[in-house]
């Protein structure tokens, strides 16, 4: 069975301030990674995603993650944060399976609320 | 693109009742939706796994006959919660991908309240 673990319930940091989100993950197999984002009243979004490659990928808006296997973390940066990233947000595992799929289920984390202060 | 909604966002309903969600993709065609439960200040869990056109997969401890799940279609699912107790209450989020390996993209949630 595969479960994550985020450290931090609640992140209170200050506007254009570095932030980071913590995540470990504890699997017997190999697991693709995911960061969700979910805004106040909304659903939850895919922020970025680690498959293969690159231990480092990026998102859009300025976040980073970066998968350590050794450590089985795959924490959240963002060197520099703004009020509109105020959000929960959540790390996910899926399974990938022989051959190289991967099967459909996510296991989440506790979630972290970022709360960006002006 | 990739946008799921859920119906209705927020319900209220005597225990004894029973409670239809409905899941729906907008813009593409899911063959595969996930229900979740999200309870306060915890993560999502698992409910089940449906596949358009076949029974839905439950997870280890979540009541079938309870919790009765349809995929008739491979843009709407529905979730009903049958004979709903206060304990039912928590906010449900519903999920579609294209396939079982695709990206899931979520829905804003229900919030269901039993009283």
């Amino acid at each position: 069975a595969q479960s994550v673990t985020q450290l931090d319930s609640q992140v209170p940091v200050f506007e254009e301030a570095p932030v980071e989100l913590r995540c470990n993950y504890s699997s017997s197999v190999s697991v693709y990674l995911f960061w969700y984002v979910q805004y106040p009243n909304q659903g939850l979004q895919l922020l970025l995603k680690y498959l293969s490659g690159s231990t480092l990928v990026e998102s859009i808006n300025g976040f980073e993650a970066e998968f350590n296997k050794s450590q089985t973390s795959f924490h959240l940066r963002k060197p520099s944060v703004h009020i509109s990233d105020t959000a929960e947000y959540f790390c996910a595992v899926r399974v990938i399976v022989a051959g190289g799929t991967s099967y459909g289920k996510l296991t989440f984390g506790q979630g972290t609320i970022l709360t960006v202060h002006p | 693109g990739a946008v799921v909604s859920q119906h209705p966002s927020w319900v209220i309903c005597k225990s004894g009742t029973s409670v239809k969600i409905e899941c729906r993709s907008l813009d593409f065609q899911a063959t595969t939706m996930f229900w979740y439960r999200q309870f306060p200040k915890q993560s999502l869990m698992l409910m089940a796994t449906s596949n358009e056109g076949s029974k839905a997969t439950y997870e280890q401890g979540v009541e079938k006959d309870k919790f009765l799940i349809n995929h008739a279609s491979l843009t709407l699912s529905t979730l009903t919660v049958t004979s709903a107790h206060p304990e039912d209450s928590s906010f449900y989020i519903c999920s579609a991908a294209k396939t079982s390996r695709d990206t899931q993209y979520f829905g804003p949630g229900t919030r269901l309240t039993v009283l």
